[in-house]
C-alpha cells in the first residue's frame, strides 16, 4: 500500500481507557507530523518528528504521547482524554522538515471522547 | 491570533464558472503558501503553491494569486468542476526556518453546482 495510512479511521474512548491511533508512510519520507483538527479550527500541529527524532513538540498536554519507532511509523498514545480532544488527527510526512516541502496526508482518525 | 485566516466558510458556484478562494495573512516573515484540498472522509492533499518572489503561478484550472503588500492569497479555479466540490484549505509556512510547519486556515467549503 502506498501514501500515507492511518488506524483506525475511527475510535470512540471513555476518558479513563488508554488507546493509540498509528500512521504508516510507505513514500521514503524522513518527517512524520501529528495534526489536530477540530471543527471550525485550523488544522493545529502537534509533533513533528524528523528521522525518528522529535524535533517539535507544540504545547501539547502530555494525556498525548507520540511515539516513533522508525522513519515510516508514527505512533500517538493516548490516555486519560477530555471530552474537548474529540477531533480528527491527521498524520503527515514531507521529505525533511525543512525546505519548502509538501506535506502528504493520511485521511485521519476521527476520535470521540466520551 | 490567527495567523492564517480565511474569512469565507463556505462558496457555492455554477459549473464552468470561475471559483475565488481567499486567504489572507498577518505573519510579515511567510514566504511560502500552499493550498490544499480535502473530500469528506480523506486526508487534505496539496493542490498548488506558490513562492514570495512570485505573485501568480498557475496549474491547469488552477491559478494562485499573491499580494504581499495586502498579505492576501486568492485561489482561481476555471471552470469550476463539481468533481472540485471540496474543503479548500489555505496554509504559509517561513521557508526559509520553518519549512514545513504550515500554518493552516479554517478551511472554506466549495460546492460546485451542475
Amino acid at each position: 500500500e502506498t501514501g500515507v495510512t492511518q488506524t483506525p479511521r475511527h475510535l470512540v474512548m471513555g476518558m479513563t481507557n488508554k488507546k493509540s491511533l498509528k500512521c504508516e508512510q510507505h513514500l521514503g519520507h524522513n518527517a512524520m507530523y501529528w495534526y489536530k483538527q477540530s471543527a471550525k479550527k485550523p488544522l493545529e500541529l502537534m509533533f513533528v518528528y524528523n528521522f525518528k527524532e522529535q524535533t517539535e513538540n507544540n504545547s501539547v498536554p502530555s494525556r498525548f504521547s507520540p511515539e516513533c519507532p522508525n522513519s515510516s511509523h508514527l505512533f500517538l498514545h493516548l490516555h486519560t482524554l477530555q471530552p474537548e480532544d474529540s477531533a480528527l488527527y491527521l498524520c503527515a510526512s514531507s521529505t525533511s522538515p525543512s525546505g519548502a516541502n509538501v506535506l502528504t496526508f493520511g485521511a485521519g482518525s476521527r476520535l470521540t471522547v466520551l | 491570533d490567527q495567523q492564517v485566516k480565511q474569512n469565507s466558510p463556505s462558496l457555492s458556484v455554477q459549473e464552468g464558472r470561475i471559483s475565488i478562494l481567499n486567504c489572507d495573512y498577518t505573519n510579515s516573515m511567510f514566504d511560502y503558501f500552499l493550498w490544499y484540498k480535502k473530500y469528506p472522509a480523506e486526508g487534505p492533499t496539496f493542490l498548488i503553491s506558490i513562492s514570495s518572489i512570485k505573485d501568480k503561478n498557475e496549474d491547469g484550472r488552477f491559478t494562485v494569486f499573491l499580494n504581499k503588500s495586502a498579505k492576501h492569497l486568492s485561489l482561481h479555479i476555471v471552470p469550476s468542476q463539481p468533481g472540485d466540490s471540496a474543503v479548500y484549505f489555505c496554509a504559509a509556512s517561513e521557508e526559509e526556518t520553518s519549512g514545513s510547519r504550515l500554518t493552516f486556515g479554517e478551511g472554506t467549503q466549495l460546492t460546485v453546482n451542475p
